[in-house]
């Protein structure tokens, strides 16, 4: 199976940069890598994702190792809306099903 | 344009009941998953539909839990008869056409068996 390790917990200074780790050593050549939050009592939401490349959106950025088997999720500036749990995800085909960790909870000071 | 809904979002049931839990998907999403995440592990998945069809059953636990999704809209998981390790979040997510990779996530079902 496919697996990621993370920390289990963060914390940031409001306004200041997060660089929330993730380990995928078992990562294959095809798996995609997703960043997703959660909030309490609501469902996983899509923070970005990437295959090879880094990528921005207006939300984050991924740093994505050369190898492939470690990933980095940047916040530009935490704030207070962002304390979640961040999750990172391999999918694989052929059904692009998600392989969960098990998250690491930011805690944003203000 | 409405998210995944899912419902109930809590059942209390005793253990050896029945209990079915459902999830609209996103109006058009072909495709359909359901995860659950047990005490102190990690989200796993459970199964995939495309449209009305199982595509992908690997992750059911076993014979005591039956996924339909009829007419390939919304999507049922009954789970009969339940355990106590059953309890848990079930969530479902649905998706367009692969390779979308986004998937868009219910708020989940907590299910307690007692």
């Amino acid at each position: 199976d496919a697996k990621t390790t993370q920390p289990n917990s963060m914390e940031s200074n409001e306004e200041e940069p997060v660089h929330l780790p993730c380990n995928h050593s078992t990562i294959s050549g095809t798996d995609y890598i997703h960043w997703y939050r959660q909030l309490p009592s609501q469902g996983p939401e899509y923070v970005i994702h990437g295959l090879t490349s880094n990528v921005n959106n207006r939300m984050a950025s991924l740093a994505i190792a050369e190898d492939r088997k470690s990933s980095t999720l940047i916040l530009h500036r935490a704030t207070l809306r962002d304390a979640a749990v961040y999750y990172c995800i391999l999918s694989r085909d052929p059904s692009n099903q998600f392989y969960f960790g098990t998250g690491t909870s930011l805690t944003v000071i203000p | 344009e409405a998210g995944v809904t899912q419902f109930p979002s809590h059942s209390v049931i005793e253990k050896g009941q029945t209990v079915t839990l459902r999830c609209d998907p996103i109006s058009g999403h072909d495709n359909l998953y359901w995860y659950r995440r047990v005490m102190g592990k990690e989200i796993k998945f459970l199964l995939h539909f495309v449209k009305e069809s199982k595509q992908d059953e690997s992750g059911m636990p076993n014979n005591r839990f039956l996924a339909e999704r009829t007419g390939g809209t919304y999507s049922t998981l009954k789970v009969q008869p339940a355990e106590l390790e059953d309890s848990g979040v079930y969530f479902c997510a649905s998706s367009q056409v692969i390779p979308s990779n986004e998937q868009f996530f219910g708020p989940g079902t907590r299910l307690t068996v007692l």
